[in-house]
């Protein structure tokens, strides 16, 4: 069955710190890929997304992604993380056709010690 | 976000009643999700629709219904809520070619009492 993994649930890092949250999928082919952020109560806002090409992707308020065919991986990342970045993240797939049904991770809570 | 709201934004209902929620467009794109989310869970996907009177099931649909009767609402529809459907229900719109991307709504918290 197609899955989208994200293996942390919590991750804690310090105002300043790097961070890498992982995503990992299973499809046969090369979906489209996408992470998402989501502050406490409220919706979800695009980070970035990945569709093909140069696989490593911007988005926006610094963060950045790397697409690795060979491991299926979609890994999140940000060199220098702010305490406003403490949040809920989720890591999404879409294989074309069928609906084009997005698929979500199950998220990673993201806390920011300062 | 901007071009899709959905309404309402709180419900409390009771176990057994009938409760619909709305999503409401302006971006006139053909393809519509419902999305419920829980804590552990992610969002998981209840209904979608591709067009008019199109719809087709999620991975969730039990003890839901759809109806898209145009194109800026897509309605989903608990014949008779649960405690378990008390969750927080987010409606996302897709755009297509360059503008491909998913757009989502601000969500409805619906608890069921």
């Amino acid at each position: 069955a197609q899955s989208v993994t994200q293996p942390d649930i919590h991750i804690t890092v310090s105002e300043g710190a790097s961070l890498e949250l992982r995503c990992n999928y299973s499809y046969g082919a090369t979906p489209y890929l996408f992470w998402y952020v989501q502050s406490p109560g409220q919706g979800l806002q695009l980070l970035l997304k990945y569709f093909s090409g140069d696989t490593l992707v911007q988005g926006i308020k610094g963060f950045e992604a790397e697409f690795k065919r060979s491991q299926s991986s979609f890994n999140l990342r940000k060199p220098s993380v702010h305490w406003s970045d403490a949040a809920e993240y989720f890591c999404a797939v879409v294989l074309t056709g069928g609906g084009n049904k997005l698929t979500f991770g199950t998220g990673t809570q993201l806390k920011v010690e300062l | 976000d901007a071009g899709i709201t959905q309404s309402p934004r709180h419900k409390v209902t009771e176990t057994g009643t009938p409760v619909t929620l709305r999503c409401h467009q302006t971006e006139n794109h053909r393809y519509m999700y419902w999305y419920r989310q829980d804590p552990g869970h992610g969002l998981r996907l209840i209904h979608y629709s591709y067009g008019v009177k199109d719809t087709d099931k999620g991975e969730v649909s039990d003890g839901y219904s759809v109806s898209r009767s145009k194109t800026e609402d897509f309605l989903l529809t608990l014949e008779s809520a649960t405690s378990s459907q008390t969750s927080v229900y987010f409606c996302a719109i897709r755009g297509q070619g360059l503008n491909y991307g998913y757009t989502f709504g601000s969500g409805t918290r619906l608890t069921v009492v």
